[in-house]
């Protein structure tokens, strides 16, 4: 079975600093690797995802994510941290073959100081 | 463009009575998906609709629970006999088809408080 780890609970940034939320994972097969983000009683909006290709994703709001299958990692990064930026981040990884449920890290909450 | 939307956004009941969670997916998308997010639990995946059809239904945890779609488009999530540990988030999601390559995209969620 799929799992996701998220071995940050929080991350610290001050403002205009890169910041890297933490994700590895585990999957049978290739993966397919999604990143979300929540804001305070907010659903969660989609980032960005891999797929196949290139190894580095870029996505929405100037993050991106690199793929590195011998480390089973799919790092969070954005060059300038926001303020606004400060919110929950999800991984999530299902697998390629037949339906794979969708499985969530327990979440990485990042805090931008001004 | 129109999101996933979720009705209530809030609901309170007292143990033991009955709630209907309604979820409007994206126009078009096929594939339909119930999550729960508790405190401190992280998301849990509960039942996927391709359809009509509720292929998996592994992940209700309770025969409390039970799932429904009509005409391909919206689900309501029936929770009977509630009890104070069903308190959580309960997050809607919808995709183009189940393919596991497709994105899936969250409304806003209910937020169910079980007294």
């Amino acid at each position: 079975a799929q799992s996701v780890a998220q071995p940050e609970d929080q991350v610290n940034v001050a403002e205009g600093n890169p910041l890297t939320v933490k994700c590895t994972y585990s999957v049978s097969g290739n993966p397919y690797l999604f990143w979300y983000v929540q804001y305070p009683n907010r659903g969660l909006q989609f980032l960005l995802k891999y797929i196949t290709g290139d190894n580095l994703v870029k996505g929405s709001y100037g993050f991106e994510a690199e793929f590195n299958k011998s480390q089973t990692s799919f790092h969070l990064k954005k060059p300038s941290a926001l303020v606004s930026d400060s919110a929950l981040y999800f991984c999530a990884v299902r697998g390629n073959t037949g339906f794979q449920k969708l499985v969530f890290g327990t979440g990485t909450r990042l805090l931008v100081s001004p | 463009g129109a999101g996933v939307s979720q009705s209530p956004s809030n609901k309170v009941t007292e143990k033991g009575k009955d709630v209907e969670l309604r979820c409007d997916p994206i126009s078009g998308h096929t594939a339909l998906y119930w999550y729960r997010q508790s405190l401190g639990q992280g998301l849990e995946f509960l039942i996927y609709f391709q359809g009509n059809s509720a292929p998996d239904k592994s992940g209700l945890p309770s025969d409390r629970f039970s799932a429904e779609r009509t005409g391909g488009s919206v689900s309501t999530l029936t929770i009977q006999r509630t009890q104070q540990e069903d308190s959580a988030v309960y997050l809607c999601a919808s995709s183009q088809d189940s393919h596991t390559q497709e994105t899936q995209y969250f409304g806003p969620g209910t937020r169910l408080l079980v007294l």
